[in-house]
């Protein structure tokens, strides 16, 4: 069954720490991974997919096929970042995600 | 646009009572989401619908919950009766196109509080 595991439901790290949110997939397809974020008061919005291969806001993630991983990554961490995180999967031939869990991220000053 | 909208954007209800949540998707988007968003599991797909059509309904919990798309500009998710565990957060979310790889676009949310 496909499934998005993000094993950390909160991660706090210091201003200008590095961040890196983890994100594992079960899927034998090719599969379409995205990181969408929560800010607070803010509605769920796209911030990046693997497909576009760019950063946001300074964030990248790298798909690694051989892992099964779409980790999410930041050298430099703002308090701005702060926000609920959430890894998803869309497979072939439907239109649905599939999220994880979420990953609460605390940039403390 | 206003984007996605949803109301009410609060509702607090007494264990046993009706509850509508309503969803106005992007005009031009045709697939609408229905999601549940809880402390411990997250973000839940309960159901989508693909040009007003129902699709895939696997993740509605129990019979209590029904979901409805009368047309292309609204929808509506019911639960009847409702029960404490049933209070969290529900997200609307639509997206165009016919490939799942499409953005989807979120409403604001309505947080469902059953007493």
């Amino acid at each position: 069954a496909q499934r998005v595991t993000q094993p950390e439901k909160l991660l706090s790290v210091f201003k200008g720490a590095p961040v890196e949110l983890k994100c594992n997939y079960s899927y034998s397809g090719s599969p379409e991974l995205f990181w969408y974020v929560q800010y607070s008061r803010q509605r769920l919005q796209l911030l990046l997919r693997h497909i576009s291969r760019e950063s946001i806001k300074g964030f990248t993630a790298d798909l690694n096929k051989g892992e099964t991983s779409f980790h999410l990554k930041k050298p430099f961490a703002q308090e701005e970042d702060s926000a609920m995180y959430y890894c998803a999967l869309s497979t072939s031939g439907t239109y649905k995600y599939i999220f994880g869990t979420g990953t609460r991220l605390k940039v403390l000053a | 646009d206003a984007g996605v909208i949803q109301s009410p954007r609060h509702e607090v209800t007494e264990m046993g009572q009706e509850v509508t949540l309503r969803c106005k998707p992007i005009s031009g988007h045709n697939s609408l989401f229905w999601y549940r968003q809880t402390m411990m599991r997250g973000l839940e797909l309960l159901i989508y619908f693909n040009n007003n059509v129902p699709i895939d309904d696997s993740g509605m919990p129990e019979d209590r919950f029904s979901a409805k798309m009368p047309n292309a500009s609204f929808s509506t998710l019911k639960i009847q009766p409702s029960e404490p565990r049933d209070s969290a957060v529900y997200f609307c979310a639509s997206s165009t196109g016919t490939s799942g790889h499409n953005e989807q676009f979120f409403g604001p949310g309505t947080r469902l509080t059953v007493l």
